[in-house]
């Protein structure tokens, strides 16, 4: 099974901040890497495709890179509702998808 | 809007079954995959497995086969997980989300709200 690890598992930021979230898999995954974002009590909402393609509706702020093993997430300046929990899931093994442990984005 | 309609709550004791059910609607069923993912209390998401609404095929994570089997309606575009022989560590929300293939990408871009199962005597 590809593992795959997010750094930090917690972080503390305040609005306005930029934040970066790293996400390794345990082997090449090329792109197949998407990002997701939870708030207490809600479903996971789609963020990133394809490691870098930003979902329809998403703001501008967010976005993805990265190929291979390491990822990165970033949000360019945080807004009060990006408070929450991200994690990354890989699709590179067909409909045998992973997910990281989730960083939490807390305010500072 | 496309969206996916959960079953409501379940508490089961351990050994029992449960079944949950997800339905779509506002879009062409037969064309995506279903995805199931459940997320124990304050922990993280753990994918369960995924079916093909088109023609039925099924992939389960490997430590729940045998456990666990994932159907399709058709008539209904409702998509069902039953598992089986639970455990008090079954014990999470279980959420239904459409897979979707774009330009050679799987994700999972709709969700359904999700269907809390409780395990306990």
């Amino acid at each position: 099974d590809i593992q795959m690890t997010q750094s930090p598992s917690s972080l503390s930021a305040s609005v306005g901040d930029r934040v970066t979230i790293t996400c390794r898999a345990s082997q090449s995954i090329s792109s197949y890497l998407n990002w997701y974002q939870q708030k207490p009590g809600k479903a996971p909402k789609l963020l990133i495709y394809a490691a870098s393609s930003l979902q329809s509706g998403v703001p501008s702020r967010f976005s993805g890179s990265g190929s291979g093993t390491d990822f990165t997430l970033t949000i360019s300046s945080l807004q009060p509702e990006d408070f929450a929990t991200y994690y990354c899931q890989q699709s590179y093994s067909t409909h045998m998808y992973t997910f990281g442990q989730g960083t939490k984005l807390e305010i500072k | 809007q496309v969206q996916l309609v959960q079953s409501g709550a379940e508490v089961k004791k351990p050994g029992a079954s449960v079944k949950v059910s997800c339905k779509a609607s506002g879009y062409t069923f037969t064309s995506y995959g279903i995805s199931w993912v459940r997320q124990a209390p304050g922990q993280g998401l753990e994918w369960m497995g995924w079916i093909s609404a088109y023609n039925g095929n099924t992939n389960y994570a490997q430590k729940l086969q045998g456990r666990v089997t994932m159907t399709t309606d058709t008539s209904t575009s409702t998509a069902y997980m039953e598992l089986r022989s639970l455990r008090s560590d079954d014990t999470a929300v279980y959420y239904c989300a459409r897979d979707l293939l774009r330009l050679g990408f799987y994700y999972m871009d709709v969700w359904g709200k999700g269907t809390t199962v409780t395990v306990s005597s």
